[in-house]
């Protein structure tokens, strides 16, 4: 069956400190990875994707997420966050020939103190 | 560039009541549109897409229902709304041309809450 799986639902860490939030994912075809954040009480933003070629891909704002097959994983990492980096953050996967809809975890409340 | 716009921001309706949310998508033609609703601690859940006028999927059996009278309108309704209605509902589209990879793009969302 085709899944993504968020292990963790709260990260707390303090500010300047490296942060890794982890995705896993189920599938027997092609997929493509997202990640997107979600500010309080607003839409979701894409962060970040991965569709092929270079495994490591980053964002504007310093994350960064490896795509690693033999894994099934996609983990989104900062070397050092922000306070302003305090949200909700998504993976989700886009599985081939599933008409492009995508299949999101349960999310990660990523929440930075000073 | 494109925009996407939810409205209400937010609903406070009784049970019972009827719901209607729209979405709205500026600057593409024949977008793919979808509805999700996200509740505490569960994610986003797929309610419904469609890839054009008239044409709607439904990916959940519940008591809501959607349309799509116009291109670039997408329209979220329910006869009697219950307490599990209660929510943050969220509008994205993605190119209807495109293929796999595309990105879908989020409104800025609906909160509901049903008493």
């Amino acid at each position: 069956a085709q899944s993504v799986t968020q292990l963790d639902s709260q990260v707390p860490v303090f500010e300047e400190a490296p942060v890794e939030l982890r995705c896993n994912y189920s599938s027997s075809v092609s997929v493509y990875l997202f990640w997107y954040v979600q500010y309080p009480n607003q839409g979701l933003q894409l962060l970040l994707k991965y569709l092929s070629g270079s495994t490591l891909v980053e964002s504007i704002n310093g994350f960064e997420a490896e795509f690693n097959k033999s894994q099934t994983s996609f983990h989104l990492r900062k070397p050092s966050v922000h306070i302003s980096d305090t949200a909700e953050y998504f993976c989700a996967v886009q599985f081939e020939g599933s008409q492009g809809n995508l299949i999101f975890g349960k999310g990660t409340k990523l929440s930075v103190k000073p | 560039s494109q925009t996407i716009h939810q409205w209400p921001a937010t609903l406070v309706q009784p049970v019972g009541s009827p719901l209607s949310l729209e979405c709205t998508v500026e600057g593409t033609s024949n977008p793919n549109l979808y509805w999700y609703r996200q509740a505490a601690g569960r994610g986003l859940q797929l309610l419904f897409y469609s890839v054009g006028i008239g044409q709607i999927s439904s990916e959940v059996p519940q008591n809501l229902s959607a349309s799509r009278p116009q291109d670039r309108q997408f329209i979220l309704s329910s006869k009697k709304l219950l307490l599990s209605d209660s929510g943050f509902y969220l509008c994205a589209w993605k190119g209807g041309l495109a293929g796999v990879g595309e990105t879908q793009y989020f409104g800025p969302g609906t909160r509901l809450l049903v008493l």
